[in-house]
Order: C-alpha cells, then sequence, then structure tokens
C-alpha cells in the first residue's frame, strides 16, 4: 500500500534551465496538492489540483510556476527558468475527497537546488 | 488571513526532560489543529490532531489540547528520547478548507 511517491527526490538544475517535480498519489485519491518548504521556514501552499482541473492556485507564484495533474499519470509541478530563489524542497500532499483532510497524507518531497 | 505562531528553535534537551513547544494560531471560525513531525531527509508524518475546543490528540507519548479561549495547540511529552529529535510543525485547516497553514517550525535536538 504505497503512500504518496514524489520523484526525484532532489534535482540538480542550473539557472534558466527547467524543473520538472512528479507526484504520484495515494492509491485511491484523486486530490492533490502542492507545498513548498524554503529554508528554515515552514511549508506554504501553492496549489491544489483534482484531476484535470485546477482548485485552487492562491499560492502559486504568477510567473514561471505551472501544475497539472492529468487524467492519466502522475501530477507535475513545472517550473521555468529557475532561478537561486526557487531552491526549496517541494511537497506533495493527496487526499480521498474534497475537505477529507484526515486522510491528508505527505510525500518524502524533492529537493530543488539552483546552482 | 489565517496564520500559525510557534515558539522558534532550536530547542536542546536532555534524554528524559520534559519538552513543551507552544503554539498559537489566529483563524475566523473552528479550524481542526494538528501538529506534524519532519524527521531530518523526510517528509511530514502527523503526529496528532485535535478538531474541536477542548479535544486532547496524543501519539507516541506526545499530547496536545485545543484551547480556544486561548487559541492555543501547544505539544508536551513528558520524557522525551534521542529519536525524538526532529523539526516540528503546528499547522491548522479550516472547516471544509482544502490547504493546512504551518508555523514556521520548531527544531528540537535530545541530546544523550
Amino acid at each position: 500500500n504505497a503512500g504518496v511517491m514524489q520523484n526525484p527526490r532532489h534535482l540538480v538544475r542550473r539557472r534558466g534551465q527547467e524543473a520538472r517535480l512528479r507526484c504520484s498519489p495515494m492509491k485511491g485519491h484523486s486530490h492533490v496538492y502542492w507545498y513548498r518548504q524554503l529554508p528554515e521556514e515552514g511549508l506554504k501552499f501553492m496549489v491544489y489540483l483534482q484531476k484535470e482541473n485546477i482548485i485552487d492556485e492562491s499560492g502559486m507564484p504568477k510567473e514561471r510556476f505551472s501544475a497539472e495533474f492529468p487524467k492519466e499519470g502522475p501530477s507535475i509541478l513545472r517550473i521555468q527558468q529557475v532561478v537561486r530563489g526557487d531552491s526549496a524542497a517541494y511537497f506533495c500532499a493527496s487526499s480521498p475527497r474534497q475537505g477529507e483532510w484526515y486522510g491528508y497524507t505527505f510525500g518524502s518531497g524533492t529537493r530543488l537546488t539552483v546552482v | 488571513g489565517d496564520s500559525v505562531t510557534q515558539m522558534e528553535g532550536p530547542v536542546t534537551l536532555s534524554e528524559e526532560a520534559f519538552l513543551t513547544i507552544n503554539c498559537t494560531y489566529t483563524a475566523t471560525g473552528y479550524p481542526s489543529l494538528f501538529w506534524y513531525v519532519q524527521y531530518p531527509g523526510e517528509g511530514l508524518q502527523l503526529l496528532l490532531k485535535a478538531t474541536k475546543a477542548d479535544d486532547k490528540g496524543s501519539n507516541k507519548g506526545f499530547e496536545a489540547t485545543y484551547r480556544k479561549e486561548t487559541t492555543s495547540f501547544h505539544l508536551e511529552k513528558g520524557s522525551v528520547q534521542v529519536s525524538d529529535s526532529a523539526v516540528y510543525f503546528c499547522a491548522l485547516i479550516k472547516a471544509a478548507g482544502n490547504k493546512l497553514t504551518f508555523g514556521g517550525g520548531t527544531r528540537v535536538l535530545v541530546k544523550p
């Protein structure tokens, strides 16, 4: 019974490159949430998606960041033209249904380093 | 907007000492409250939760009581172990909400 799977665990990108972070939710979960943890800070909500829909992207930076959760396959968080300030840990969580926060499960995160 | 404030760390303790991490929140309505733990290099694990006033969440010797009158959810453990060394996050979610609001985290280091 696999949990939330994120890959890669560690990602190094040069400034200006693209970063793609993947998240496979728990089996039976159709709701995905992305959070960002800057060094020495707490987690900040970025975006909430259901299959093929973005429900709430109030925490997403206006430029360079995008997220999708296609009908088939994992959710993808995409960062274009990365800058040093994008270096952070990115966590994905999933839940079975909207509002069922008690089923909220986090992955182990992707640690992005921009050099 | 909603916010969570927790004491800054690091908190350094000796094994078997008593641990308290303060957490206060600001939110409208009646949020649910959580403590998450993050071990080095890992993701967040739910430690305990409380959904209404005066509820006490407990797990692995840790406890926290939802105090609406003081808008607090302080984490306590009576006798810590080296294995409790981690970062602890207090968080809330609004009723029927979808996103967690986290505090800044408190790093705890337990020395043998």
